[in-house]
């Protein structure tokens, strides 16, 4: 089975920087994805990692152990439209999908 | 616009009734996806075809079903309806590579509603 765990809810400053966390136990590991979902729509890609360390990409960067069965997202130089739920999955290899989190919930305020 | 088409959007209907949700992913992608999202519970795998054959199977109830059309859309079908599968219910398609999963593309999603 898997199990994938991170914060329910964070709340950061416009501006400030925000790292959220993800843990993750499966097996056949293949790869880490992040995605984020504004309320009531659908949830966009935002990155993937199949290597340890850091990808960056904008605002955004994702990290990655997979000896650790750990991930971050961090999010850089915060918006207002940065408040959304970012959820965590796990890719496997064979026939399985995607497995996500529950996703955490960021708020951004002023 | 991810390019994956689902109707409808919304849906009201009474427990004990029938629904069906349609999905179109998007233009060459082979793998079709559905996932059920409710409050507590995050984005929870139903079912998942590629090239109109299912592949994998999450947890899905035994009163939903699916099915992957020659055209690729697929359809989910959801009857005996409970309270409890009021969700958000999205399709999500990838170019499909059996082996290793990909990046998938989200639907708007179908919100659905028993009372």
């Amino acid at each position: 089975g898997q199990n994938i765990d991170q914060p329910t809810e964070m709340t950061a400053t416009e501006g400030a920087i925000v790292q959220i966390n993800c843990t993750y136990q499966t097996s056949g590991f293949n790869g880490l994805f992040w995605y984020q979902q504004h309320a009531g729509e659908a949830p966009t890609f935002l990155s993937y990692n199949v290597l340890d360390g850091l990808e960056e990409k904008g605002r955004f960067s994702s990290f990655l152990s997979r000896s650790k069965g750990y991930s971050y997202l961090l999010l850089k130089e915060l918006q207002m439209k940065d408040s959304a739920s970012y959820l965590c999955a796990v890719g496997n290899s064979g026939n399985t999908p995607l497995v996500f989190g529950k996703g955490t919930r960021l708020s951004v305020i002023a | 616009d991810s390019g994956v088409t689902q109707t409808p959007k919304h849906l009201i209907t009474a427990t004990g009734q029938r629904v069906t949700l349609r999905c179109s992913p998007r233009s060459g992608d082979l793998s079709v996806y559905w996932y059920q999202q409710s409050l507590d519970q995050g984005l929870q795998f139903l079912i998942q075809y590629y090239n109109g054959e299912e592949r994998a199977k999450g947890n899905i109830l035994e009163r939903f079903s699916a099915q992957q059309f020659p055209d690729l859309h697929s359809e989910l079908n959801l009857s005996s309806l409970e309270l409890g599968d009021s969700a958000l219910y999205f399709c999500a398609s990838s170019v499909g590579n059996s082996r290793i999963t990909g990046e998938l593309f989200f639907g708007e999603g179908s919100r659905l509603t028993v009372l």
